[in-house]
């Protein structure tokens, strides 16, 4: 299977903490992207790292991608209550396919 | 920018019914779109991939005659469930993907879901 990984399933950390999450693949990515989705809506783009990138900011957030590892990780920084969501990462394949293929998600609660 | 519009967000029907949810790109124009299923507490499962002006691509065990999609135009995707039954019932989400700029592939957006139950 193609499909990412995340790690771990669930997270529950305090306002204010950090919060890690993992994500492996399995086959050579053209990029790999992070995706949020609060619970019974739509997903929320966060960040797009290509193959090439080892490491990219977006506010709070910083993703790495060790692509010998296939393996990339979401940090967010001072996390808030209203970080509580699933966070999904979704990997674009080399070859032209505009598919992504997505794991099955770390559900991050952030309490107050 | 890069807003998905997704239609109805929630509907119930009886069993039999045939159903229609349609995905809009408001403010660009998307060549393709994504029709994905998703299950309680599971992750998204690529249901069929739709080109405009084109048939769509359907993964495989997605039933073609069951999620009738259509690409109308440059920023409409329509999926209809039809004879839907209790089964069919799932979270269906579209998204859309902005057109690449160089080299470079682009996210894709995501409508907000629509919740489909058949009883």
């Amino acid at each position: 299977s193609q499909q990412g990984e995340e790690d771990p399933q669930a997270l529950s950390i305090q306002e204010g903490e950090n919060a890690t999450m993992n994500c492996s693949y399995k086959t050579s990515i053209n990029n790999l992207q992070w995706y949020r989705q609060n619970s019974g809506r739509g997903l929320v783009h966060l960040i797009l790292i290509r193959s090439n990138e080892r490491e990219k900011h977006s506010g709070r957030l910083r993703v790495t991608l060790d692509t010998s590892k296939k393996s990339s990780s979401l940090l967010i920084t001072a996390s808030r209550a209203a970080d509580t969501a699933s966070y999904f990462c979704a990997t674009g394949f080399k070859g032209g396919s505009e598919k992504l293929v997505f794991g099955k998600g770390t559900k991050l609660t952030v309490n107050p | 920018g890069a807003v998905v519009s997704q239609h109805p967000s929630r509907v119930i029907c009886k069993s039999g019914t045939s159903v229609k949810i349609e995905c809009r790109s408001l403010d660009f124009q998307a060549t393709t779109m994504f029709w994905y299923r998703q299950f309680p507490k599971k992750s998204l499962m690529l249901m069929a991939t739709s080109n405009e002006g084109s048939k769509a691509t359907y993964e495989q065990g997605v039933e073609k005659d069951k999620f009738l999609i259509n690409h109308a135009s440059l920023t409409l995707s329509t999926l209809t469930v039809t004879s839907a039954h209790p089964e069919d019932s799932s979270f269906y989400i579209c998204s859309a993907r902005a057109p690449p700029t160089g080299w470079s592939n682009q996210p894709q957006h995501f409508g907000d879901g629509t919740r489909l139950s058949i009883l």
